[in-house]
């Protein structure tokens, strides 16, 4: 079965407004990247987490190994910030990534 | 930050044709990856390597070839080629755990 699950698939926003991913993940966990992505572009490398939280301007990562899920937060969303975001499991004793199927984020102004 | 390079960026081939993918990092990495993304299906692994000389199979090997050459070169090779491998192609690199992502290339076959 999928070894992440990511939501939710979709999500719009009004500018301002907060935004909350989720990531859960059902095997032994070394690490969660966390990718954005703009249509037709690259994968920028957002956060590498094993575990706890970290900060990068307005967004928030947090991985709680315990309770096998990690989240993004985007705190007051602007428009530059629609994209995909992806969300991306490294197993134990693994070197690869195995990916969430992304939440595409939308922010209207 | 990561410098990772692909070459073509765009491409168009033929049914039954040879097509070379090839990556670039300047920053002696290890680890090296071929992945496919697709709609409806995210991205998956094609093949892996620890470093010059090792290839490793990755999710779906099936159709492809990898080669490393080196430490900093990665190719990834269709001998023949089928329109079901259209598909927008990225190479990543890793010192060991986190991972840097080239531009892609968007492959298609006709």
């Amino acid at each position: 079965g999928q070894q992440v699950q990511q939501s939710p698939a979709s999500l719009v926003l009004q500018e301002g407004e907060n935004a909350e991913l989720q990531c859960n993940f059902s095997t032994s966990l070394n690490s969660m990247q966390w990718f954005y992505q703009r249509p037709g572009g690259s994968l920028v490398s957002l956060f590498y987490n094993p575990s706890g939280t970290k900060q990068s301007g307005r967004l928030t990562s947090t991985t709680v190994i315990k309770e096998r899920r990690s989240s993004l937060h985007i705190s007051s969303s602007q428009t530059t910030d629609s994209g995909t975001y992806l969300c991306a499991m490294e197993t134990r004793g693994s070197a690869k990534l195995i990916f969430g199927e992304g939440t595409k984020l939308t922010v209207s102004s | 930050e990561a410098a990772v390079t692909q070459s073509p960026r765009n491409k168009v081939a033929v049914t039954g044709g040879k097509v070379t993918l090839s990556c670039n990092q300047t920053n002696n990495h290890n680890n090296m990856y071929w992945y496919r993304q697709d709609t409806g299906h995210g991205l998956r692994l094609i093949h892996y390597s620890y470093g010059a000389g090792s290839t490793e199979k990755g999710d779906i090997p099936d159709g492809y070839k990898a080669s490393r050459p080196s430490q900093e070169n990665f190719s990834l090779i269709l001998e023949l080629a089928t329109p079901s491998q259209t598909s927008v192609y990225f190479c990543a690199s890793a010192p060991t755990g986190e991972q840097y992502f080239g531009p892609g290339t968007r492959l298609t076959v006709l």
